[in-house]
């Protein structure tokens, strides 16, 4: 079983700054098969982004993922007020599918 | 529009039975793709118990497989989890998911449609 750890747990920022948030995989993830969500107080988890890079339906460009193997990437380019949330990567391998701990985006 | 909304007690006694169910609208759950429960503890991170195919290829958490039991309903547009011996442990927010792959024929497998989420606790 593929284990996901997320980095850092809890980012403190302000608005309009960078985000960058890691998720690396125990083991080599099938190609490129990572997900992220991002879930707010509350509500659902909402996916962002699909194999590692591409943005799901209606995800502003200010998202975008990268990283392939065992190192990905979420990057928020410059952080609007609503993006203050948590964000989970996913991946799928051996029929198994696992989430990340999960990282804070907080307000500075 | 898939809407996907879960359904069942929002609390069961230790040693009991969790059953909740997932109705599904928008889509049919047989078309196609497959469908996931994931849970939530208060506080912590997402979950992943299983995920099914309506014709009954179901893959499992390695952690719940014995204590989790699934049926579906194609006529309602429904699927359902049944979760034995519960403990304080399964205390959770449980959400339905519809999983889907961007590449057919390839493992590249997420969630893209869930539920609201129902809190099922586990209380005496």
């Amino acid at each position: 079983e593929v284990v996901l750890t997320q980095s850092p747990g809890t980012l403190s920022l302000s608005p309009g700054e960078r985000a960058t948030l890691s998720c690396r995989a125990s083991d080599s993830v099938i190609s490129r098969y990572l997900a992220w969500y991002q879930q707010k107080p509350g509500q659902a988890p909402r996916l962002l982004i699909y194999g590692a890079s591409t943005r799901a339906t209606g995800i502003p460009d200010r998202f975008s993922g990268s990283g392939s193997g065992t190192d990905f990437t979420l990057t928020i380019s410059r952080l609007e007020p609503e993006d203050f949330a948590v964000y989970y990567c996913q991946q799928y391998g051996g029929s198994l599918w696992t989430f990340g701990q999960g990282s804070k985006v907080e307000i500075k | 529009q898939v809407q996907l909304q879960e359904s069942g007690p929002g609390l069961v006694k230790p040693s009991e039975t969790l059953s909740l169910t997932c109705t599904v609208s928008g889509f049919s759950i047989s078309g196609g793709y497959y469908w996931a429960w994931i849970r939530q503890p208060p506080g912590k991170g997402l979950e992943w118990i299983l995920s099914l195919y309506h014709s009954g290829n179901t893959y499992y958490s390695p952690s719940l497989r014995s204590r989790v039991t699934i049926s579906v309903e194609t006529s309602k547009n429904q699927f359902s989890l049944n979760l034995t011996s519960v403990t304080a442990a399964d205390t959770a927010v449980y959400y339905c998911a519809r999983v889907v792959t961007a590449t057919p024929g390839t493992p590249d497998y997420y969630f893209d449609y869930w539920g609201h989420g129902t809190l099922v606790t586990v209380s005496s």
